[in-house]
């Protein structure tokens, strides 16, 4: 099974309105982190945001923010008052405290945003 | 240095040749992780060391693969015997830590063409 499931290929959104992009993911740990990464067209990986499994509240960053439902096993990324430059590529990722191998990240195949006037 | 630096940005070989990449991780960062990405898909992990250690080279896809870092700072991916399905983005990462919220910070990543 993936360890990270990201539906969405492809979003388009216009200028300052809010995007909801979906993860999902899969680990048996009682104890991991998930993080979202954005990656412009100039290939560089840029953190956005962290969660981890206990935190009781979800994490904000300016205007990302992370809705964290455990029970769903769910970390989607809003991006509230879209701006031109969030166009790039979104990508999800799980870092497991104990399974999965050690404290690697792994990733979701990603959601290309295009944000539109 | 203020950034993840990785060389050469672009590498362009043959089938058949050796080639080397470098990552130059955030000084102090002692965990330091190789990922390679292909055209359209997510990072895929290679291995990542603890030091001058390989805690994790689990995703090294075969024996062609090796990477070193003897000094416990700058890594070299090393690939013998290139092949056409090597062709990929390969990204370095380094972080102060390896649990928890220790956040990876990525280089540019090094585009290996093979032909």
């Amino acid at each position: 099974a993936q360890k990270i499931t990201q539906t969405q290929p492809g979003m388009f959104v216009q200028e300052k309105e809010a995007v909801t992009l979906d993860c999902t993911y899969d680990t048996s740990d009682p104890s991991y982190g998930l993080f979202w990464y954005k990656q412009p067209s100039s290939g560089e990986m840029i953190f956005l945001i962290y969660q981890g499994s206990y935190d009781q509240q979800n994490a904000t960053e300016g205007h990302y923010s992370l809705n964290f439902q455990k029970a769903r096993k769910s970390a989607n990324l809003v991006i509230s008052a879209s701006q031109l430059g969030d166009s790039a590529m979104y990508f999800c990722a799980m870092r497991e405290a104990f399974t999965g191998g050690g404290n690697k990240l792994t990733f979701g195949t990603g959601t290309q945003l295009k944000v539109e006037l | 240095g203020a950034g993840v630096s990785q060389t050469p940005s672009n590498k362009v070989t043959e089938k058949g040749k050796y080639v080397e990449l470098r990552c130059d991780p955030i000084s102090g960062h002692t965990a330091l992780y190789w990922y390679r990405q292909s055209l359209g898909q997510g990072p895929e992990f290679l291995i990542y060391f603890q030091g001058t250690g390989a805690a994790d080279d689990s995703g090294l896809p075969n024996d062609r693969f090796f990477a070193v870092r003897p000094e416990g700072s700058v890594s070299t991916l090393k690939i013998q015997r290139t092949e056409r399905g090597d062709s990929a983005v390969y990204l370095c990462a380094s972080s102060l830590g390896e649990t928890g919220a220790n956040v990876l910070t990525f280089g540019a990543g090094s585009r290996l063409t093979v032909l």
